[in-house]
């Protein structure tokens, strides 16, 4: 079975500009999170989405943004990038019959100059 | 506000040695614990989860046990090797809270020698 899945693996934006990361769950999984890892550090919550509603929100800005598509699938959207938003994003799948046990993907690099 | 903390932040050992890995959490209420193993620039990958009402799991070489009351979990990997290098990564989902939403440690950072 494929595991999570996520696109870009790599990006490099300029200041100002907008992303969208992609992330694809594992099958039968509902709930999507995301999570921000900058170098040195444990991941930080960003967004949980499950069957397309929103279930949480970390201490991000409005600039991020999130949404889940009907085949449970999601995208992360950041507007007028930061060079503090350089980091690796992570997305993360899992399902209640699992216990909410979370599934990684390999994550997308971001680089922001 | 939950957090958590893994001790120690960085641990070189021989290659065959058995080890602990440490991580504390501030509110005992807590859903889960996961650890997982991270290699440089990848993602995360779960090795164990234990749910509130669980004492311990185990996989192969690996031991993973919770004290909610204390707030404490430990990793115990048996017979360590080259391939266990890697930053291991404690998280907790709050009680109540959404299930999605981990706390991360900051990791332990592990070299095992040949």
């Amino acid at each position: 079975d494929a595991g999570v899945t996520q696109s870009p693996t790599h990006l490099i934006k300029t200041r100002g500009q907008q992303v969208t990361l992609r992330c694809s769950p594992i099958s039968g999984h509902k709930s999507v999170s995301w999570y921000q890892q900058v170098l040195g550090q444990g991941p930080q919550f960003i967004f949980q989405y499950y069957e397309k509603e929103e279930r949480g929100r970390g201490n991000f800005p409005d600039r991020f943004s999130a949404r889940q598509f009907p085949n449970y699938s999601s995208e992360l959207n950041v507007n007028a990038l930061l060079l503090g938003d350089s980091a690796l994003y992570l997305c993360a799948s899992s399902t209640p019959s699992g216990h909410y046990e979370q599934y990684f993907g390999p994550g997308t690099r971001l680089t922001v100059t | 506000k939950q957090e958590v903390t893994q001790i120690p932040a960085a641990l070189s050992v021989p290659e065959g040695e058995n080890l602990v890995l440490n991580c504390s959490f501030t509110d005992s209420a807590i859903y889960n614990l996961q650890w997982f193993r991270q290699d440089p620039g990848k993602g995360l990958t779960s090795l164990l989860l234990i749910q509130s009402s669980q004492r311990e799991q185990t996989s192969g070489r690996l031991n993973a046990s919770l004290d909610k009351s204390s707030g404490r979990s430990t990793l115990y990997i048996a017979a360590s090797q080259p391939g266990d290098s890697a930053t291991y990564l404690c998280a907790v989902a709050n009680y109540g809270g959404s299930q999605g939403n981990l706390i991360f440690g900051k990791g332990t950072k592990l070299s095992v020698k040949p």
